[in-house]
């Protein structure tokens, strides 16, 4: 089976404007979840989405929000990006009790 | 509240056993893991340990848990160059099924 998969593998983007990073997970998994890492904080959760659903979300403003697609693809946008938001955003998917984490987004703001 | 602490270096060397530590707050905790970070590059799951259970041995690799004490450990035999990377800690909190509270992350550094 195909890992899970990211896109784009990395992003320069300016303060102000907004992103959308994409996640495919392994083929039959149905939940994703995504988190940011980044030096200071480390792996924070973001949300987690499950057959279109949001089931959990964690600490961060309302400028991060995601989606999932009826094929279980996700997607995460956010707008108005600030330089802290600099960061490897990284997407899971979960098969019973484990998640199988992608290589990463890598976004950098300006 | 959900908390994960971990030593933040360890250097071995080549042969030798490593071992990680971890400890957590959450009691609640039902499955704890261990990620492995390479540069540049995602998540690796290692291996998961169930609450229930105080050891699992797959291949190099033993996790010891200590629910009353609430420490993890990972147990890295005949550590090679290869195992250079940073291992992560992590509980599957209860505030859901799917988040993950992780620690700060141990750098391991194999020399020979």
């Amino acid at each position: 089976k195909a890992g899970v998969t990211q896109t784009p593998r990395y992003l320069i983007k300016t303060r102000g404007q907004q992103v959308t990073l994409s996640c495919s997970p392994i083929s039959g998994h149905r939940s994703v979840s995504w988190y940011q890492q980044t030096p200071g904080q480390g792996l924070q959760f973001l949300f987690e989405y499950f057959s279109e659903t949001q089931r959990n979300k964690g600490n961060f403003p309302g400028r991060f929000s995601g989606r999932q697609f009826s094929n279980s693809r996700s997607e995460m946008n956010v707008s108005t990006l600030e330089l802290g938001d600099s960061a490897l955003y990284l997407c899971a998917s979960r098969s019973q009790e484990t998640q199988y984490f992608g290589p990463g987004t890598r976004l950098l703001v300006l | 509240g959900e908390d994960v602490e971990q030593s933040l270096f360890l250097s071995v060397r080549e042969g030798d056993s490593s071992v990680i530590n971890c400890t957590y707050t959450d009691s609640s905790s039902t499955y704890l893991y261990w990620y492995k970070q390479e540069p540049g590059a995602g998540l690796q799951l290692l291996t998961y340990i169930f609450s229930n259970m105080d050891m699992k041995q797959d291949q190099r690799l033993t996790v010891l848990l200590n629910k009353k004490d609430k420490h993890l450990s990972l147990r890295i035999a005949d550590t090679q160059t290869g195992d250079s990377a940073i291992y992560f800690c992590a509980e599957r909190g209860s505030g859901g099924y799917n988040k993950l509270i992780f620690g700060a992350g141990t750098r391991l550094a194999v020399h020979p």
